[in-house]
């Protein structure tokens, strides 16, 4: 079975800094999708960006930017410039067909 | 509509009552899963539909646990005889296809409390 593991439970970064999230997953299959997901404290998840296994090159979406390691199955979150608005939880999330598997989730804190 | 809908945002229930949670998901979107997210966890899931067939149901952690999408949009996720293990969010997505392609559109969620 897949299984995705972050292991970083909270982070904390100072407003304006670059922090990075670690994500790392176990599968068989070669042709899968990636994503991180924002949970802020009103509960609804939102995606923040995706990253189809196939394409070596990574995602990226504004201030978000991922580090794919696809032989390392690693699949790391950079934000740069942090904002308070990014405080929350942050979801790695694996999909292949219609199963998707998220982890357990990193607390990210945005300092003043 | 312009998002996934979850009604009621909050539910409080005496253990043994049967709690009922729905799930409006965007006009259109094929593919709609439940979840179940535990305080300070990742969402686990539960069900899964394409249209109104239920395709895999190998989530849903007893018989007292049940879903439907009758018309292959509206759904709803019914827990019969609450116990207090059950207290939890439940979150709602939906997407197009259910495919990597597309990317899930969840809910604001329906947090269950079991007392």
């Amino acid at each position: 079975a897949q299984t995705v593991t972050q292991s970083q439970p909270e982070m904390s970064v100072q407003e304006a800094e670059t922090v990075t999230l670690s994500c790392t997953y176990d599968t068989s299959e070669s042709d899968y999708y990636l994503f991180w997901y924002k949970q802020p404290p009103s509960r609804q998840m939102i995606l923040v960006i995706r990253q189809e296994a196939y394409k070596q090159q990574n995602a990226t979406e504004n201030r978000f930017s991922v580090n794919f390691q696809k032989a390392a199955k690693s699949f790391s979150l950079k934000i740069s410039d942090s904002q308070l608005g990014d405080a929350a939880m942050y979801f790695c999330a694996y999909n292949y067909g219609q199963n998707f598997v998220f982890g357990p989730g990193t607390r990210l804190s945005v300092l003043p | 509509g312009a998002g996934v809908s979850q009604s009621p945002r909050y539910k409080v229930a005496k253990r043994g009552q049967d709690v009922a949670l729905r799930c409006d998901p965007i006009s259109g979107h094929v593919s709609l899963f439940w979840y179940q997210q535990a305080l300070g966890q990742g969402p686990e899931f539960l069900t899964y539909f394409q249209n109104e067939a239920q395709l895999d149901k190998s989530g849903l952690p007893s018989d007292r646990f049940f879903a439907e999408r009758p018309e292959g949009s509206v759904s709803t996720l019914k827990i019969q005889r609450t116990q207090q293990e059950d207290s939890a969010v439940y979150l709602c997505a939906s997407s197009v296809t259910g495919l990597g392609a597309n990317v899930l559109t969840f809910g604001a969620g329906s947090r269950l409390t079991v007392l």
